[in-house]
Parts: structure tokens; sequence; C-alpha cells
């Protein structure tokens, strides 16, 4: 397997602009989270999904941020309008089962001018 | 109040050195991960452990469940070793994070 996938890997937008950020979990996970990293505040839970199903949202800043998944292999996060605070790198993970290792993607970098 | 702190934040050791870091957690417990990231890299997870002691070449990580905290060690480290060491909590089907401890480790 790949292992987790996400796109872009980096993304530079003005703020106003909606941000889509893209993720593939490893096949056969059933678990999908987002995370935010930035220096100040390290690694911060957005949402994480169960078998597709949102099950806590309650780390998503606000509004304008919204995170889907479709179906088991595919998950974004979107943020409409972005700003300058949203800049952070976005990783995805995604885990087997309930104690299951968990595995990153490398990360998606965005900087919000 | 973090429900996972590390310490030392930040650590420099010369190559050869033994190196300790040290993670306490203050929730309740299914498994505790160290993670690894490399300066403006991905995130990989080098230990899973939920007892006892766990070996991968020159890392040992070790767990006290009474106690609440982690310990990882790096014997005879590597300038290669430099990194973000990040200690993960899974508390149900969450994860808590520590703050990180940045190693340096000079040639």
């Amino acid at each position: 397997d790949a292992g987790v996938i996400q796109s872009p890997r980096h993304e530079v937008t003005e703020m106003g602009q909606e941000v889509t950020l893209r993720c593939k979990p490893i096949s056969g996970h059933d678990y999908l989270f987002w995370y935010r990293q930035t220096m100040m505040r390290g690694l911060e839970l957005l949402i994480y999904f169960n078998n597709n199903v949102p099950i806590d949202d309650s780390g998503m800043p606000e509004d304008r941020f919204s995170a889907k998944m479709p179906n088991a292999s595919f998950s974004t996060l979107k943020i409409q309008p972005s700003e300058p605070r949203d800049s952070a790198v976005y990783f995805c993970a995604s885990k087997s089962g309930g104690t299951g290792e968990l595995f990153f993607g490398e990360g998606s970098r965005l900087t919000v001018l | 109040k973090n429900e996972v702190e590390q310490s030392p934040q930040n650590l420099t050791a010369q190559e050869g050195e033994f190196i300790t870091i040290n993670c306490s957690y203050s929730v309740g417990i299914s498994a505790l991960h160290w993670l690894q990231q490399h300066p403006g890299g991905g995130i990989v997870s080098l230990f899973m452990l939920s007892s006892g002691k766990k070996k991968h070449g020159r890392l040992i990580a070790t767990i006290n469940i009474q106690e609440k905290h982690s310990s990882l060690h790096i014997t005879a480290s590597h300038p290669r070793d430099s990194a973000v060491y990040i200690c993960a909590v899974l508390n149900g089907n969450q994860f808590y994070f520590g703050t990180g401890t940045s190693l340096t480790v000079i040639p």
C-alpha cells in the first residue's frame, strides 16, 4: 500500500479564497483523522471519521471549516473563506480498529497570504 | 493543562550519547505512541505500546501504566536521529498529543 496520500503538498493562497485539502487513507482502515499542526499549538485534532461517519468535529475551529468523507477511500477538508491564521500544516491520518497503529500522510502545508 | 506533557522541550546531545525523552499523561489510555517528525517532513510512528517495553534497533520505549509515564530512549545517538519526537496517547478513539521534544544530535 502507498500509505496515506494527501494533496496538495503545498498550497499558497490569498485571504478569502477557498481551500480544499484531500486525503486518501490506507485501504481497509476504518478511522480517518484530520489534524492541524502549528508551531504554537502543536498537533490539534480537527475531526475524525469512523466508517465514513463524522464522530467528533469539536476541534473544527469555526464554520469556515468543513470536512467530508463520501466513501472509504477519500476525504476532504475545506476552508472557506481562508484567513492568514489558517496557515499551518494539515495532516491526515488513518488507522484500523480501536487500537491500531496510526499512519500519517505527508501533510499539506497551507500558507494564506 | 495539557493531557500529555513531554520533557524536555529541547535537547541537544553529542553523537554517541544516550538520550531519554519523557512523557506523562493524565487521561485514560488504550495505547501510547511515540512519533518522529524530521524537519519539514511527515510524521512516522516509531512505537505503539500499552505495557512494558519495546525495542527497535537503537530505540527503546517503556511505559508504566500505574505511574502514567512513558520514556523513549535512544542509545548511541546519531545526527540522523535529529527530529521532533511526539508522545501521543490513545484514549478511546481520540489521540492526545504532547507538544514534542526537539532533539539535535551534534556530530
